[in-house]
């Protein structure tokens, strides 16, 4: 079935950091590939996403690529900043079958001062 | 306005009760789920349904029961609570069932806690 692996956390970085969170899936046909943040004690929310091959999504600095040689939609940030500190999801949605959204286990991303 | 609102936000409740949490949302969506959400913020969908009707059952246990009046509410009870209940519980939302591409739009959230 289809699936999306994301790195493990947690992810601790200094402000200014470069951040790269890796996510990879496995899936039939072409999905549309999504970024969600989760801030501590909210929901989840869109943070960008893209619907077909070397798409690029970006969003309040941060940027992801669909790769669709390497399958691959890894979320980049040149800067990060304290405020940035949440749980990161990768997540596919399938465009036959069920059209069933599937969620990476999440990344979480520390950032300190 | 809040997009998508779920009550209650915290629910505390005994081993073998049952409880309800309601969602509403006001996007105008044909499709309403519910996430689980366990203590390492794994997300596993529950159910979904697009107009009033279920779509997507997953293996969850009969304990969970689901209600849709309209299309724009989606209440989950859950009968005679365990402990592995625990978890927060999210309301979520989004246009089009046979959409690829489409946005989930999530509640804030339920805490539920079984002691």
């Amino acid at each position: 079935g289809n699936s999306v692996t994301q790195m493990e956390g947690p992810v601790t970085l200094s402000e200014e950091a470069f951040l790269t969170i890796n996510c990879t899936y496995t899936a039939t046909g072409y999905p549309s590939l999504f970024w969600y943040v989760q801030y501590p004690g909210e929901g989840l929310q869109l943070l960008l996403k893209a619907t077909k091959a070397d798409d690029k999504g970006s969003n309040k600095g941060f940027e992801a690529t669909y790769r669709k040689e390497t399958t691959s939609f890894h979320l980049e940030k040149g800067s990060v900043q304290v405020s940035d500190s949440a749980v990161y999801f990768c997540a596919l949605r399938e465009n036959t079958g069920g059209f069933k959204t599937i969620f990476g286990a999440g990344t979480r991303l520390f950032v300190k001062a | 306005d809040t997009a998508v609102s779920q009550t209650p936000k915290y629910l505390v409740t005994q081993m073998g009760n049952d409880k309800s949490i309601k969602c509403e949302q006001n996007l105008g969506h044909d499709t309403m789920y519910w996430y689980k959400q366990d203590s390492k913020k794994f997300l596993k969908i529950m159910f979904s349904y697009n107009n009033k009707e279920l779509i997507i059952n997953e293996t969850v246990p009969n304990r969970f029961s689901p209600k849709s009046p309209d299309k724009a509410h989606l209440n989950l009870h859950i009968n005679s609570l365990e402990l592995g209940d625990s978890a927060v519980y999210f309301c979520a939302s989004s246009q089009g069932d046979r959409v690829s591409g489409n946005t989930i739009y999530f509640g804030e959230g339920s805490w539920l806690t079984v002691v």
